[in-house]
């Protein structure tokens, strides 16, 4: 049973160029979670997505990021114009939506923009 | 914010037992204590939950005090791989997918 993978591992942007992180979930998981790591930070909640919904945005940044979770594919997280700051490591996570149940994390993109 | 304090910092000799302490004094009749433990750079770990029982799987024992205001995380005979950042995080069981809130963590360090 694969895990939760997320591609590309790495990503390098120029400043002003768009990045577009993927997450595929576990088998039979309809929950995903992004998050992201700052250098030397913690891990902060994005965004929380069942299939083709937003549940919850409220870590979203309000301009530049966007996030979806279509019937059919991975779910995708969009970078507009990415700035410096947007350097990071984005993890997703994959949940099968029962109570109480476990988050399970993929291996991360690290984006860096130059 | 997070609702768990945790020291920053825990030293262990290799192949003994790693005990690891989690205050959560605020939490709720319906909140699970979850860890995790994050490797490097790597994607966190999940590692255990528990309500109010103490819990045990291949990986570690859960130990959770009767008013449930704090609990320890086990690790029966540490090894050098299981030198890696750990999170204690509350999250509410009703409503059971509510995003993880991880907060700074203990810095474990496995020595040899």
């Amino acid at each position: 049973n694969a895990g939760v993978m997320q591609n590309p591992r790495h990503l390098v942007r120029r400043r002003g160029q768009e990045a577009r992180l993927r997450c595929s979930p576990m088998k039979g998981h309809s929950h995903v979670y992004w998050y992201r790591q700052l250098p030397e930070e913690g891990l902060k909640f994005m965004v929380y997505l069942q299939k083709e919904n937003i549940i919850d945005e409220s870590g979203m940044p309000k301009e530049r990021f966007s996030a979806e979770f279509p019937k059919e594919g991975p779910s995708i997280l969009r970078i507009q114009q990415v700035v410096r700051g947007d350097s990071a490591a984005y993890f997703c996570a994959s949940s099968p939506g029962v109570e109480g149940n476990e988050q399970f994390f993929g291996p991360g993109t690290r984006l860096t923009v130059l | 914010d997070a609702k768990t304090t945790q020291p920053p910092s825990m030293d262990c000799a290799e192949g003994r037992a790693a005990n690891l302490p989690c205050n959560h004094s605020t939490i709720s009749g319906n909140e699970y204590v979850y860890w995790y433990r994050q490797i490097h750079s790597q994607g966190p770990q999940y590692i255990i939950h528990g309500l109010k029982n103490n819990e045990t799987n291949e990986m570690a024992s859960l130990i959770i005090t009767e008013d449930r205001k704090s609990s320890t995380l086990i690790l029966p005979h540490a090894t050098l791989r299981d030198t890696a950042v750990y999170y204690c995080i509350v999250r509410g069981g009703l409503s059971g997918n509510t995003p993880l809130v991880f907060g700074k963590g203990t810095r474990l360090s496995v020595i040899a």
